[in-house]
C-alpha cells in the first residue's frame, strides 16, 4: 500500500545550519508529493507541493524535489532561523484513491 | 487568517464522560476531515465527509461518532472516553474528495483523567 518514511523523528540545530529531512514514499505511478508545517498550537498548513518528477517545491527558502528514481521528497533549507522551530510533514496522494497518507512528522529544533 | 475554526481548544474530563467536539469551515468546501495527533505527533485519519455524507470511516471505535448537518459543520462525539482517547483532535477541509490540499483547524485537546 501507499506510504511515507520520514526518517529523522527530531531534529535539533543551530540558527544557519543547513536542514534536510528525509522523506522517501511508496506508491505506483506518480502521487502528489507534499510538505506540511505545523506550528506550536496550530493545526498543519500547506507548505508547498510537488506533482512530476524532477519538480521542485518551495516556500519561505524551504525546497524540495521530486525524485521518482529514488521515490524520494527531501526537505532542505539552507539557513535555518529559530521561528522555523515545528514538525513538518511529508505527504502523497493519489487520485485514483482520493486518500492522503502523512509521515510520522519530525519535530524540528532551532536554536539561536 | 483561520478558516477551519475548532472548540472548544481545550477539554479536559473524567474516563466514561461524553463529549462533543464542534468544527466550522468558512472555505466554502464540500470535504471535511477529522484527524487525531497523540502525543508522539501522528496524525491517523479517522473520517472523512463529503457534502455531508460520510466517505471514509477509519477503524475507529464505535464510541466515537461524526456528526454533520451541513456541508460547512464537522461535529465530533465521543460517548464514553477512555484515558487513550486523551490527544488532539483536528478538523480539516479541502475543496473536494478528490483535492488533497486539506486545510486544518487549529484542534481541540482532550485531556481523559
Amino acid at each position: 500500500g501507499d506510504s511515507v518514511t520520514q526518517t529523522e523523528g527530531q531534529v535539533a540545530l543551530s540558527e544557519e545550519d543547513f536542514l534536510t529531512i528525509h522523506c522517501n514514499y511508496s506508491a505506483s505511478g506518480y502521487p502528489t508529493l507534499f510538505w506540511y508545517v505545523q506550528y506550536p498550537g496550530e493545526g498543519p498548513q500547506l507548505l508547498f507541493r510537488a506533482s512530476r518528477d524532477k519538480e521542485k517545491g518551495s516556500s519561505r527558502g524551504f525546497e524540495a524535489t521530486y525524485d521518482k528514481g529514488t521515490t524520494s521528497f527531501h526537505l532542505r533549507k539552507a539557513s535555518v532561523q529559530e521561528s522555523d522551530s515545528a514538525v513538518y510533514y511529508c505527504a502523497l496522494s493519489r487520485n485514483s484513491n482520493n486518500r492522503i497518507f502523512f509521515g510520522d512528522g519530525t519535530q524540528l529544533v532551532v536554536k539561536p | 487568517e483561520t478558516a477551519v475554526f475548532q472548540t472548544p481548544n481545550y477539554h479536559v474530563t473524567q474516563v466514561g464522560n461524553e463529549v462533543s467536539f464542534n468544527c466550522k469551515q468558512t472555505l466554502g468546501h464540500d470535504t471535511m476531515y477529522w484527524y487525531k495527533q497523540d502525543s508522539k505527533k501522528l496524525l491517523k485519519i479517522m473520517f472523512s465527509y463529503n457534502n455531508k455524507q460520510l466517505i471514509v470511516n477509519e477503524t475507529v471505535p464505535r464510541r466515537f461518532s461524526p456528526q454533520s448537518s451541513d456541508k460547512a459543520h464537522l461535529n465530533l462525539r465521543i460517548k464514553s472516553v477512555e484515558p487513550e482517547d486523551s490527544a488532539v483532535y483536528l478538523c480539516a477541509s479541502s475543496i473536494d474528495w478528490g483535492y488533497a490540499e486539506q486545510f486544518f483547524g487549529p484542534g481541540t485537546r482532550l485531556t481523559v483523567l
